[in-house]
């Protein structure tokens, strides 16, 4: 099966521009994740969709940053202005529901967006 | 407040001796544990979990890792290294209910040489 794809595999912007960050998860999966990762330091959480709606967006740094899964499909993550603290790599990942008895653990990553703001 | 914490930011190991990463953690409750690696230019890879029963968990490529509840502690290990195994390692924490989202240490770097 085709894992997680992200789209650009690197985007180079300039300040006060706009970028959007294209997730299509693993066909099925229902979780969808999206993580950061600025130079050095840990992995961030960002937000986690169930389908189209937003379960938890508590990792989102401010409201220049927008989330939106049409459909319950793939997902997009748009910077707008971008600041130079933006830049990093954006991961997405997705893992299924799960049933009772049957739910899966871990998360399946993506190969990542790296966001240079400049 | 969940929290993972990797003392060290570059091990170096010489191929062919075991290595360890190590690993500890911070979570109410019962702890999904997890490691991932990411090689270059890659995206993470799922290397193994550990959510229930034995303490030792055998992973990929050879990988283990042992839950130690009271060090709150999970290591990961190796007993021979190889060079491909150059890499930069995660771990990750997730609180036991729910799809919640993963806490990730820093990462460590392994360094293994021929």
């Amino acid at each position: 099966e085709a894992g997680v794809t992200q789209f650009p595999s690197h985007s180079v912007i300039e300040k006060g521009q706009t970028v959007t960050l294209r997730c299509d998860p693993i066909s099925g999966h229902d979780n969808l994740y999206w993580y950061r990762r600025v130079m050095g330091k840990e992995i961030k959480f960002l937000l986690h969709f169930v389908k189209e709606s937003k379960q938890d967006e508590s990792g989102m740094p401010n409201n220049r940053f927008l989330a939106e899964r049409t459909g319950g499909t793939y997902s997009t993550l748009k910077v707008q202005p971008a600041e130079l603290e933006d830049s990093g790599v954006y991961f997405c990942a997705s893992s299924p529901l799960g049933t009772s008895g049957r739910r899966s653990y871990e998360q399946y990553f993506g190969p990542g967006t790296r966001l240079t703001v400049t | 407040a969940q929290s993972v914490a990797q003392p060290e930011d570059q091990v170096n190991v010489a191929e062919g001796n075991p290595l360890t990463v190590k690993c500890t953690y911070s979570v109410s409750g019962n702890p999904y544990l997890f490691w991932y690696v990411q090689y270059p230019n890659r995206g993470l890879q799922f290397l193994l979990k550990y959510i229930t029963g034995d303490n030792l968990v055998k992973g990929s490529y050879g990988f283990e890792a042992e839950f130690n509840k009271s060090q709150t502690s999970f290591h990961l290990k190796k007993p021979s290294a190889l060079v491909s195994d150059s890499a930069l390692y995660f771990c990750a924490v997730r609180a036991h209910s729910g799809n919640t989202p993963l806490v990730f240490g820093k990462g460590t770097r392994l360094s293994v040489i021929a």
